[in-house]
C-alpha cells in the first residue's frame, strides 16, 4: 500500500518561495504508469489541483498557477517536491500530495496534508 | 472547464442521499468522487463513474450521463456525514467540484 507524507515549513513570508516535499513509501516513485501531484485546500474551502508530474517526467500545472509552480522528482530519495514562488495570503492552505495510476485515473493515494500559512 | 455541486444536501439516517455534479458534456469524461471528513484527507469512494475502490461500502454508487454525474449513498449512516467532491480530467488538467456538505440528521 502506497503511503505519502508531506514535509516543509508551516510559515512562509510574503513574496518568498514555498518548498514542500512528499516522501513516498510502500512503493517506488519510478513505478511505471504512476503520476505524482499536489492538491491544496484553503481553510474552510474546496480542493484546488496544483499540478502533476508523470512517469517519464512530463508535468502539467493548473493554468492559474502555472507561472509560479514547479514539480520535480528525486528518485534517489523516493520523493517529489513542490515549489510555489511569490507566496501571498491567498496561497494559505493545507497542501496535500496525491498520486494515481495512469493518466486520467483518480487520485487514489493521499498524504495527510500540511498547513502552510503566510507569516507577517 | 467547471464542475458545479450543490453546497449542501441533507438526508435522514437510513434514507438515500444523492449528490450531483454538473459540467459540460461531463458524461463524455470519467467522474470520480472523494469523501472528506473534518480534519482528514480526501478518500476516493467512486472512480470511473461507478467503480468502488476496495474497502468502500456497497451503499456507495455512482452514475454519469449527459451533463451530470451523481453519487448515491443508500441506507445513509451517520458516519457518511462529510464533504464530498467530484473530480474529472480535462486535457491533463484535474478539475474539482466545489464540494457538497452532506448532513445526516
Amino acid at each position: 500500500q502506497l503511503q505519502m507524507q508531506e514535509s516543509g515549513p508551516g510559515l512562509v513570508k510574503p513574496s518568498e518561495t514555498l518548498s514542500l516535499t512528499c516522501t513516498v513509501s510502500g512503493g517506488s516513485i519510478t513505478s511505471t504508469g504512476f503520476y505524482w501531484g499536489w492538491v491544496r485546500q484553503p481553510p474552510g474551502k474546496g480542493l484546488e489541483w496544483i499540478g502533476n508530474i508523470y512517469y517519464g517526467g512530463n508535468t502539467f500545472y493548473n493554468p492559474s498557477l502555472q507561472s509560479r509552480v514547479t514539480i520535480s522528482v528525486d528518485t534517489s530519495l523516493n520523493q517529489f517536491s513542490l515549489k510555489l514562488t511569490s507566496f501571498t495570503a491567498a496561497d494559505t492552505a493545507v497542501y496535500h500530495c496525491a498520486s494515481g495510476y495512469r493518466s486520467g485515473s483518480p487520485f487514489e493515494y493521499w498524504g495527510q496534508g500540511t498547513l502552510v500559512t503566510v507569516s507577517s | 472547464y467547471e464542475l458545479t455541486q450543490p453546497p449542501s444536501v441533507s438526508v435522514s439516517p437510513g434514507q438515500t442521499a444523492s449528490i450531483t455534479c454538473s459540467g459540460d458534456q461531463l458524461g463524455d469524461k470519467f467522474a470520480s468522487w472523494y469523501q472528506q471528513r473534518p480534519g482528514q484527507s480526501p478518500v476516493l469512494v467512486i472512480y470511473h463513474d461507478k467503480k468502488r475502490p476496495s474497502g468502500i461500502p456497497e451503499r456507495f454508487s455512482g452514475s454519469n450521463s449527459g451533463n451530470t454525474a451523481t453519487l448515491t449513498i443508500s441506507g445513509t449512516q451517520a458516519m457518511d456525514e462529510a464533504d464530498y467532491f467530484c473530480q474529472t480530467w480535462d486535457s491533463n488538467t484535474a478539475i474539482f467540484g466545489g464540494g457538497t456538505k452532506l448532513t445526516v440528521l
